[in-house]
């Protein structure tokens, strides 16, 4: 079955610079990739997704991106503030609809 | 439009109890999964549920089941409570299967 992997498991960066997270997955049948975040005390939110026929999609500060021969994606997110501090989960979903989830990642942004 | 409501948000049981905890979906949204979230660990998938069926189970013992209701609320219920089922559970719906899922603010439940 498919099986994602994310790194890192902690990221610090300081304010205004770049954060980069990274996720590979085992199945090439997967075509659909979330990415969540959820902030402390609350459930996870969405905040960019991609679908296995687009390379890369942007969001203001936040992109992501999909390298379907090498099955990995990465989300980016640019001139970071403090409110992007939080954990960060990566999905895929399966040939059955089911989302595959990341261990997730714990993002620090220093002062 | 309302989102995910998930009910109580705080819970206190002791040891060998049972607890039931509810979920109600976005309105339209047929599916309703469960999640357990222990400190520093990822999402643990426990089932989904679509049009009142269950559809993947995860690998929880059997002390944890499920069910939806035609207007596709869901329930979890733990039974014989451990004290390594203190966690946050978590459920979100989907609207279809391919799509994003929306998650609720969850079940902080604590075994004493």
């Amino acid at each position: 079955g498919e099986n994602v992997e994310q790194h890192p498991s902690t990221l610090s960066v300081q304010e205004g610079d770049s954060a980069v997270i990274k996720c590979t997955y085992s199945d090439s049948a997967s075509n659909y990739f979330p990415w969540y975040k959820q902030e402390l005390g609350k459930g996870p939110q969405l905040i960019i997704d991609i679908r296995s026929n687009v390379g890369e999609k942007k969001d203001q500060r936040i992109a992501v991106t999909l390298n379907k021969t090498a099955k990995h994606f990465s989300l980016h997110i640019t001139e970071t503030q403090p409110e992007d501090s939080a954990v960060y989960f990566c999905a895929a979903m399966d040939s059955n609809y089911q989302l595959i989830w990341g261990a997730g990642t714990k993002l620090i942004i220093k002062p | 439009k309302a989102g995910v409501t998930q009910t109580p948000r705080y819970l206190i049981k002791t040891r060998g109890q049972q607890v039931t905890l509810s979920c109600s979906p976005i309105s339209g949204h047929r599916s309703v999964s469960w999640y357990q979230q222990t400190p520093g660990q990822g999402l643990q998938f426990l089932f989904e549920y679509f049009s009142e069926t269950q559809r993947n189970k995860g690998n929880f013992p059997g002390r944890f089941s499920g069910r939806q209701f035609s207007n596709s609320r869901s329930e979890m219920n733990v039974s014989t409570l451990e004290l390594g089922d203190s966690a946050l559970y978590l459920c979100a719906s989907r609207g279809k299967l391919n799509t994003e899922a929306f998650f609720g603010q969850g079940t902080r439940l604590t075994v004493v």
